[in-house]
């Protein structure tokens, strides 16, 4: 299986703040890799898929890049409702692996 | 819109099965496939597999081979997962996602289903 490895597992930050989470792969993915947003008792949301598309709604703040093993989420300007606990996931393999989460919490 | 309506939380002994349901609306169904996702409580997620529901094919991650079966019902537009040998660390909130067959990525997610082991 293909292992995700996402760091850190957990970040402080203010609003306002340029935040970036990484995301890396134990083998090249291409660019088969999605993020999610989850908050406490919801289901996941997904913000970015193929590493860099938006998802329909998402707002510009959020952007992903990378490719083959590493891979970046980038959340510019926070917002109160950013807060939240994100994933990286691969769809190269047929069988999807998600990496371990990395919470953002208010500094 | 797309929908994914799951069944509710359900209470289980040890060995016992347990099979979800999770019923989509607003989409052609058989244009996606139908992801599993759990959550244990406090923890991360979890991919336990997908289906494709225009063929039947299915893929599971090698942690639930053998314990699990995933089937869908057209003529509903509904998903079923069942989970056998229920254990306790089988607790989990268990999600169904529509998922692209090409990008792979989950867009549209059930509620969850609480499912709680226990003697």
């Amino acid at each position: 299986d293909i292992q995700m490895t996402q760091s850190p597992s957990s970040l402080s930050a203010s609003v306002g703040d340029r935040v970036t989470i990484t995301c890396r792969a134990s083998q090249s993915i291409s660019s088969y890799l999605n993020w999610y947003q989850q908050k406490p008792g919801k289901a996941p949301k997904n913000l970015i898929y193929a590493a860099s598309t938006l998802q329909s709604g998402v707002p510009s703040r959020f952007s992903g890049s990378g490719s083959g093993t590493d891979f970046t989420l980038t959340i510019t300007s926070l917002q109160p409702e950013d807060f939240a606990t994100y994933y990286c996931q691969q769809s190269y393999s047929i069988l999807y692996t998600f990496g371990q989460g990395t919470k953002l919490e208010i500094k | 819109q797309a929908q994914l309506v799951q069944s509710g939380g359900e209470v289980k002994k040890p060995g016992a099965s347990v099979k979800v349901s999770c019923r989509a609306s607003g989409y052609a169904f058989t244009s996606f496939l139908i992801s599993w996702v759990r959550q244990a409580p406090g923890q991360g997620l979890e991919w336990m597999g997908w289906i494709s529901s225009y063929k039947g094919t299915t893929n599971n991650a090698q942690k639930f081979q053998g314990r699990v079966t995933m089937t869908t019902d057209t003529s509903t537009s509904t998903a079923y997962m069942e989970l056998r040998s229920l254990r306790s660390d089988d607790t989990a909130v268990y999600y169904c996602a529509r998922a692209g067959a090409v990008a792979g990525h989950m867009d549209v997610w059930g509620k969850g289903t609480t499912v709680t082991v226990s003697s």
